[in-house]
Order: structure tokens, then C-alpha cells, then sequence
């Protein structure tokens, strides 16, 4: 069956360093795959996306590109900050149904 | 534009008492689901419905009902709640297309006592 996986965590930076969360995939086809971000007492939200192979979806100084010959999707940002502390899920869904989701990233960042 | 709208966001309850959780959204989305967040599981899915008078068991429905009466509303019902089911819950709905996106309640927080 389709499953993501996730580095564990919890990943701990201090402001301005570089943040590589890393995320691979088992899927049939062509899934979707999405980063979301979860903040403290809050639900979640849509990060980035990318739909097929080599895209690279962005937002907010994030990116990650669909890579289907390393199955992955990894997330990066340059120059992380103290706002950025969050939960990082890695998920995919294929023919627009459920979305199946990694265990979760804690990223915490020092000033 | 409310979004997702998720009741109550807090609810202690006793073992085998039931309880409804609310889902509402106003984006006309045709796929709602229900999931489940414990700590180092991540989200798992409990039931999910691609359009009204339609629904289906996901990864861990034992426990929990659902219905989907109208496009807007997609209720979770525990018939006797379990402290296993304590846990924070996240309705989630989106359009049915390749890559659609699914849009987020901000969660309802359950104790099971």
C-alpha cells in the first residue's frame, strides 16, 4: 500500500541555519505529494504541493521537488526563523481522496 | 469565508457515554474526512465521503459513525466512547480533483475519562 516516510525528529535549529526535512514515498502511479505545517493548538495547513515529476512547489521560502527516481520529496528552507517552529507533515494522495500521511517533523528554532 | 468549521473544540467525557463532533464547510467541497492525531502517529484516517449520502471506513473506523447527509455537513459519532479514543480530532475537506488540496478544521481536543 501507499506510505511516507519521514525523518524523525525532533529537529532542532538556530535562526538563519538551513533546514533539510527529509520525506520519501511508497506509492503506485503518480500520487500528489504536500508538505503541511502545523502550529501550536492549531489545525493543519497547506504549505507547498507539487503534482507530478520534477515540479518544485514553494511558499513562504519552503520548497521541495517531486522526485520520482529517488521516491522523494524533500523539504528545504534557506534561512529558517524563529516563526517557523512548528510540526511538518509530509503527505500524498492519489485520484484526489485521502491523504496519507508521515508521522510529523517537530522543527523548533532558537533565536 | 468560514472554511472548515469544527465543534466543540474541547469535550471531556466519561467511558461509554456518546457524543457527537461537529463538521461543517461552507467551500462546497465534495470530499470530507475525518482523522486522528496521537502523539508519533501522525494523522490517521477514521471515515471519509467523496459526496453526500456517501461515506466509507478508513485506516481505524472501529468505534466511530459517520453520515453525510447534505454536501456542508459531515458529523463523527462515538457510540460509547473508550479511552482509547482520547485523542485531538481534525475534519478536512477539499474538491475531488488531482492534487486538490484538503482544507483543515482547527480540531476538537477529546478526553475520554
Amino acid at each position: 500500500g501507499n506510505s511516507v516516510t519521514q525523518m524523525e525528529g525532533p529537529v532542532t535549529l538556530s535562526e538563519e541555519a538551513f533546514l533539510t526535512i527529509n520525506c520519501t514515498y511508497t506509492a503506485t502511479g503518480y500520487p500528489s505529494l504536500f508538505w503541511y505545517v502545523q502550529y501550536p493548538g492549531e489545525g493543519l495547513q497547506l504549505l507547498l504541493k507539487a503534482t507530478k515529476a520534477d515540479d518544485k512547489g514553494s511558499n513562504k521560502g519552503f520548497e521541495a521537488t517531486y522526485r520520482k527516481e529517488t521516491t522523494s520529496f524533500h523539504l528545504e528552507k534557506g534561512s529558517v526563523q524563529v516563526s517557523d517552529s512548528a510540526v511538518y507533515f509530509c503527505a500524498l494522495n492519489q485520484a484526489g481522496t485521502a491523504l496519507i500521511f508521515g508521522k510529523g517533523t517537530t522543527l523548533s528554532v532558537s533565536s | 469565508n468560514a472554511g472548515v468549521t469544527q465543534t466543540p473544540k474541547f469535550q471531556v467525557l466519561k467511558t461509554g457515554q456518546s457524543m457527537t463532533l461537529q463538521c461543517a464547510q461552507d467551500m462546497n467541497h465534495e470530499y470530507m474526512s475525518w482523522y486522528r492525531q496521537d502523539p508519533g502517529m501522525g494523522l490517521r484516517l477514521i471515515h471519509y465521503s467523496v459526496g453526500a449520502g456517501i461515506t466509507d471506513q478508513g485506516e481505524v473506523p472501529n468505534g466511530y459513525n459517520v453520515s453525510r447527509s447534505t454536501t456542508e455537513d459531515f458529523p463523527l459519532r462515538l457510540l460509547s466512547a473508550a479511552p482509547s479514543q482520547t485523542s485531538v480530532y481534525f475534519c478536512a475537506s477539499s474538491f475531488t480533483g488531482q492534487g486538490q488540496p484538503q482544507h483543515f478544521g482547527d480540531g476538537t481536543r477529546l478526553s475520554i475519562l
